[in-house]
């Protein structure tokens, strides 16, 4: 299943599928991007980042692809577990002054059906 | 230790109430973050410091008032509060220094109600 724009929709998949969870970044000038999983009561936590020199990285069932032309971010998750259940958030960051802010995309609801 | 800590897990205070949010890593990271975060919407920076020193105030309420002890404790004390301060308040860290990349660690958060 796939997600995509900046507002908080909910992406439903079935176990064992992949995800596709989708993010529109605003700043041509961002060229460090994250992704965190937030589950419920919990504080976000890293799953994989990129540079802007990179357009594709993988990490344990993780892949993140960078599309600088059309400024999109893109997570993809293989097999998706119960435990992947959780709202994914997408941040960019502009290291231009040495600015430490991230700037967060709204984020998307990932539900996984046993 | 990997970890970024934050007490107390749950805060329930009266408008008049004065109290403080505690966070503390051992990681050697010289920046450290107050974010706010209400339901179903992504965290709000309130505050940075880099090496103990404030460097970012994103115009926060002065009813909240950040203070970085050393390096590796990080509170936000808190009086006055409105009800719609109520939210999840995260601490991060993160490496710092020019030019590194700012893979920022999270804590649990605390979960603040305003009364």
């Amino acid at each position: 299943g796939e997600s995509v724009g900046l507002h908080l929709p909910t992406l439903s998949v079935q176990e064992g599928d992949n995800s596709i969870i989708n993010c529109a970044y605003s700043n041509s000038a961002s060229d460090y991007f994250i992704w965190y999983k937030q589950e419920s009561g919990k504080g976000p936590q890293f799953i994989i980042d990129i540079r802007s020199n990179m357009d594709k990285r993988q990490g344990q069932r993780v892949t993140v692809l960078l599309n600088k032309t059309v400024k999109h971010l893109s997570l993809q998750i293989a097999a998706t577990q119960p435990g992947d259940s959780a709202v994914y958030f997408c941040a960019e960051k502009s290291n231009a002054g040495n600015n430490r802010k991230l700037i967060w995309g709204l984020g998307t609801s990932l539900a996984v059906n046993p | 230790d990997t970890e970024v800590t934050q007490t107390p897990k749950h805060l329930v205070m009266g408008m008049t109430n004065k109290k403080s949010l505690k966070c503390e890593q051992h990681m050697g990271h010289r920046a450290m973050y107050w974010y706010k975060q209400k339901a179903k919407k992504p965290p709000e920076l309130m505050f940075v410091y880099s090496y103990e020193k404030l460097s970012i105030n994103e115009s926060v309420p002065s009813r909240f008032s950040p203070e970085c002890p050393n390096s590796s404790l990080l509170n936000l004390h808190l009086h006055a509060l409105q009800p719609e301060d109520s939210a999840l308040y995260l601490c991060a860290s993160s490496q710092g220094g020019s030019g590194r990349e700012d893979e920022q660690f999270f804590g649990p958060g605390t979960r603040l109600t305003v009364l």
